[in-house]
């Protein structure tokens, strides 16, 4: 059973670009869900993709949107990079309407200078 | 809104057990989730507890729920160095559409040799 990766590990961005982070879900699960995590805080849920259609989302700007895939990957576009954007980036999949849990990928490290 | 709070820092001597709290203010949680982060790491799903159990054991973890106080703890028994480690509890949503979870700020545990 593969686990959950995302791609890339760290990026540097500066500021007002855009930039397109992504992830595998582990194998079986149809949900993908998209945190950001700024330093010694805990994640924050920007939105959750189900069946390729965004099914939930928190308080962030529509300049983050995502898209998920028919293999159920899923991409997390960020525009116009803000200094605060810097963050830990995490997806997390999981199987809808199963509460066995969200499983966490390691990560993309995003700076925006 | 949902709100998850959490201590940031514990220090536990080696052996001993380490209690983490956290109390949480969403009534409709049904589900209740402890995950470990290790530096630099993403989340790992440590345990979690349906939300109309009190108690649930497994091998060193064990959590115990009190619905009415709204409160969560994980107790880790003969506390090891490789349980440093930021500790967050998070809470699940009933709703299917908006099975986001709700992190707290996370527990930083500190094991003294």
């Amino acid at each position: 059973e593969t686990g959950v990766t995302q791609s890339p590990t760290h990026l540097i961005k500066t500021r007002g670009q855009q930039v397109t982070l992504r992830c595998s879900s582990q194998s079986g699960h149809n949900t993908v869900s998209w945190y950001q995590q700024a330093l010694g805080q805990g994640p924050q849920f920007i939105f959750q993709y189900y069946r390729e259609e965004e099914n939930g989302r928190g308080n962030f700007p529509p300049r983050f949107s995502g898209l998920q895939f028919p293999n159920y990957s899923s991409e997390l576009n960020v525009n116009a990079l803000e200094l605060d954007d810097s963050a830990l980036y995490l997806c997390a999949s999981s199987l809808a309407g199963l509460a066995g849990g969200q499983f966490f990928g390691p990560g993309t490290r995003l700076t925006v200078l | 809104g949902e709100d998850v709070e959490q201590s940031l820092f514990l220090s536990v001597r080696e052996g001993d057990s380490s209690v983490i709290n956290c109390t949480y203010t969403d009534s409709s949680s049904t589900y209740l989730y402890w995950y470990k982060q290790e530096p630099g790491a993403g989340l790992q799903l440590l345990t979690y507890i349906f939300s109309n159990m009190d108690m649930k054991q497994d091998q060193r973890l064990t959590v115990l729920l009190n619905k009415k106080d709204k409160h969560l703890s994980l107790r880790i028994a003969d506390t090891q160095t490789g349980d440093s480690a930021i500790y967050f509890c998070a809470d699940w949503g009933a709703n299917f559409g908006n099975e986001k979870l709700t992190f707290g700020t996370g527990t930083r545990l500190t094991i003294i040799p």
